[in-house]
């Protein structure tokens, strides 16, 4: 079936430094969904790409999709302790519209 | 105010003894799923609705049932519990078939005995 491996899979930062995290599907995905959760909390949807090569940007987040569509990265800017928490990426499969396979996501320490 | 609400929020209960998870949304989504999640392993897909009586398994299904008899309502049922379900779990809608943003109900810690 459908993989989507997502790395680091922690990552401590110090405020103000640059963050990424990248994920690699196993299959050609139609688009992927990036999620946000803070620690305690459930996951809250952030962006969805859908174009070869897209880049989107959301202040400070800048998101990708790969040209061949198989992966995708999150990029923070200037990290601030409000970016705590945990991102997931989340693939749609070209041949299954309706199954939707999440990364094992990044956790993300921002230290003051 | 759009949501999706999740009952019992916390759940410590002895292996076999079957319960029900529920869950309810009123955005009118037609999608609706359920989501384990587990250290290391993200949110795997229990079980997932496209429509009213609509119901298809998603990654890891053995162990669970669910039903769709409403729109709004989207029940997780586990029959005889056992300690390898102890987790967190939660259930998502979504509108257009699930192909736009997935709102997430709080979760549901379940832990089995």
């Amino acid at each position: 079936g459908q993989q989507v491996m997502q790395i680091p899979q922690y990552q401590h930062v110090q405020e103000g430094e640059d963050f990424t995290t990248y994920c690699n599907s196993s299959t050609t995905l139609s688009n992927i969904q990036w999620y946000k959760q803070r620690p305690g909390g459930h996951p809250v949807f952030l962006i969805q790409l859908v174009k070869s090569g897209e880049v989107k940007k959301q202040k400070r987040l800048t998101f990708q999709f790969g040209e061949a569509k198989k992966n995708s990265s999150l990029h923070i800017t200037a990290t601030q302790t409000t970016d705590v928490g945990t991102y997931f990426c989340a693939g749609r499969s070209s041949g299954s519209a309706r199954q939707l396979t999440f990364g094992s996501g990044t956790q993300l320490t921002v230290l003051p | 105010e759009a949501q999706v609400t999740q009952n019992p929020r916390y759940l410590i209960t002895v292996t076999g003894k079957k319960l029900t998870v529920t869950c309810s949304q009123n955005m009118n989504h037609e999608y609706m799923s359920w989501y384990r999640q587990d250290p290391g392993l993200g949110l795997r897909q229990i079980y997932y609705s496209m429509n009213v009586e609509v119901t298809d398994k998603g990654d890891v299904p053995e162990g669970y049932k669910v039903s769709r008899k409403e729109k709004r309502n989207f029940p997780l049922i586990l029959e005889s519990p056992s300690p390898n379900q102890t987790s967190l779990y939660f259930c998502a809608s979504s509108d257009q078939g699930g192909n736009y943003e997935q709102y997430f109900g709080p979760g549901t810690r379940l832990t089995v005995t």
